[in-house]
């Protein structure tokens, strides 16, 4: 039940922006849009989320379509360490009332130096 | 800071045999997940706990059972274990009450069923 579609993988030149897309065209109203990223198999790692605003914080920006039927993750400046699976995430609320990830299958990013 | 620990992080079993997954969530937090995450695949959702209580149940198999304890740290018990359960295993905590849902990951723990 997968609610995200990601591309497999993408390059991204060290000291470019990149450009993650996700399609969730399915997202209800009060769904939120979480990124997290693992590098290599350790845990995944918190990036941002959004609900329709637009967002940014130290590590990226998320920009959210009006519709809210995708968004694109931009990393602003790619290092080598940025190199990682990229996961765009729809949190979903349960019927017992918390809430649960749906994760995708998320982005390989590759930085080339 | 502090993070989330999980115990063992490595752990060899034989088939049909049983194991048992620790998870110390960061403190304060009251809020565990579990994910099975199999080789080249995605983080598949298992079973979460708020407040010592099952709040939601995925993909678990009914050989695999879980709970959260006093001190908030939580068990997975696997048992009948089968070659198709190694996988890596990774809890998560948030801070639910502080209506804060963000999910913190722990390292993992990497099963493997020979």
């Amino acid at each position: 039940d997968a609610k995200t579609t990601q591309p497999t993988s993408m390059d991204c030149a060290e000291g470019r922006a990149a450009n993650l897309p996700c399609n969730h065209s399915t997202i209800s109203g009060n769904e939120y849009v979480y990124w997290y990223r693992q590098i290599h198999s350790q845990g995944p790692q918190y990036i941002i989320h959004g609900l329709k605003n637009n967002e940014t914080n130290e590590m990226a920006s998320l920009i959210i379509t009006e519709d809210r039927k995708s968004s694109t993750l931009i990393l602003p400046h790619a290092t080598l360490r940025d190199t990682a699976v990229y996961y765009c995430i729809v949190r979903v609320e349960t019927t017992s009332g918390t809430y649960k990830y749906i994760f995708g299958t998320g982005t390989r990013l590759k930085v080339l130096a | 800071a502090a993070g989330v620990i999980q115990s063992p992080r490595h752990l060899i079993k034989e088939k049909r045999e049983t194991a048992t997954l620790k998870c110390y969530p960061i403190p304060r937090h009251d809020t565990v997940y579990w994910y099975q995450q199999g080789p080249g695949q995605d983080p598949q959702f298992l079973i979460s706990f708020y407040e010592k209580m099952q709040s939601d149940k995925g993909s678990i198999p009914d050989r695999f059972s879980a709970q959260q304890f006093s001190d908030y740290h939580s068990e997975l018990n696997m048992s009948s274990l089968e070659l198709g359960d190694s996988a890596l295993y990774f809890c998560a905590s948030s801070f639910r009450t502080s209506g804060s849902y963000e999910q913190y990951f722990g390292p993992g723990t990497r099963l493997t069923v020979t």
